[in-house]
């Protein structure tokens, strides 16, 4: 069956880098994207970007350009999200989430990553 | 890419219908058949529940349907059940991206 198998949780210091990783299993990982979502505590849901796991191009949404980057290991089907620099406002639940049987809509989801930023 | 706009909460009897609005603009519900709806139960995981503005998933069940008009999209529950309070949000394609209402707190009287 699919499956979308993240990290788990990591607590880091401001200033600190992180990399979230998920893992897909059941498809093959390159014949569809795969979007980021970021949750922060007690709000809502938040489209970060995705990378084309065809051709490895990553494409971010506004306000998360330059610390974020997707990447992706398509040799053990694992999508990678890397923050650098990072703020106690990057304290959040990040998502990973494929369409794999709908076409425009995230029907599958990782079970998402608790990025917590504290000194 | 501004935030598809939800009410921040509903509430509903058992076994009545609801109805959670979504509106965005011309550059994306308005333009695009691809809308979503999400149900997150407290710190689980979203579940898509309708696809395209009205398909839903294999196993959702038929009480829930969508509609769009114009800039706003609809999610109506019938049938009210106690496990239907959740948090809901809409989501639209918007060209190279994707938007995401700020949700809907959901609850069942």
């Amino acid at each position: 069956q699919v499956q979308l198998m993240q990290s788990g949780s990591e607590l880091k210091k401001p200033g600190a880098s992180v990399r979230v990783s998920c893992k897909a299993s059941g498809y093959t990982i390159t014949n569809h994207g795969l979007n980021w979502v970021r949750q922060a505590p007690g709000q809502g849901l938040e489209w970060m970007g995705w990378i084309d796991t065809n051709s490895g191009n990553p494409d971010y949404a506004p306000g998360f350009t330059g610390r974020f980057v997707f990447s992706l290991d398509t040799s053990v089907s694992t999508a990678y999200l890397q923050i650098s620099s990072l703020k106690a406002e990057d304290t959040a639940v990040y998502y990973c989430a494929a369409t794999v049987t709908t076409d425009w809509g995230f029907d599958y989801w990782g079970q998402g990553t608790l990025v917590t930023v504290s000194s | 890419q501004s935030a598809l706009t939800q009410p921040a909460s509903l509430s509903g009897s058992l076994g009545q219908w609801i109805t959670i609005s979504c509106t965005g603009t011309s550059s994306d519900i308005g333009s695009y058949k691809y809308v979503s709806w999400y149900q997150q139960d407290p710190g689980k995981v979203p579940k898509l529940m309708i696809y395209e503005v009205s398909n839903r998933p294999s196993g959702v069940s038929n009480r829930f349907s969508g509609s769009k008009s114009g800039n706003t999209a609809s999610l109506t529950i019938s049938g009210l059940q106690a496990e239907d309070e959740a948090h809901y949000y809409c989501s639209s394609f918007a060209g190279r991206s994707w938007v995401f209402g700020g949700g809907t707190k959901l609850t069942v009287l």
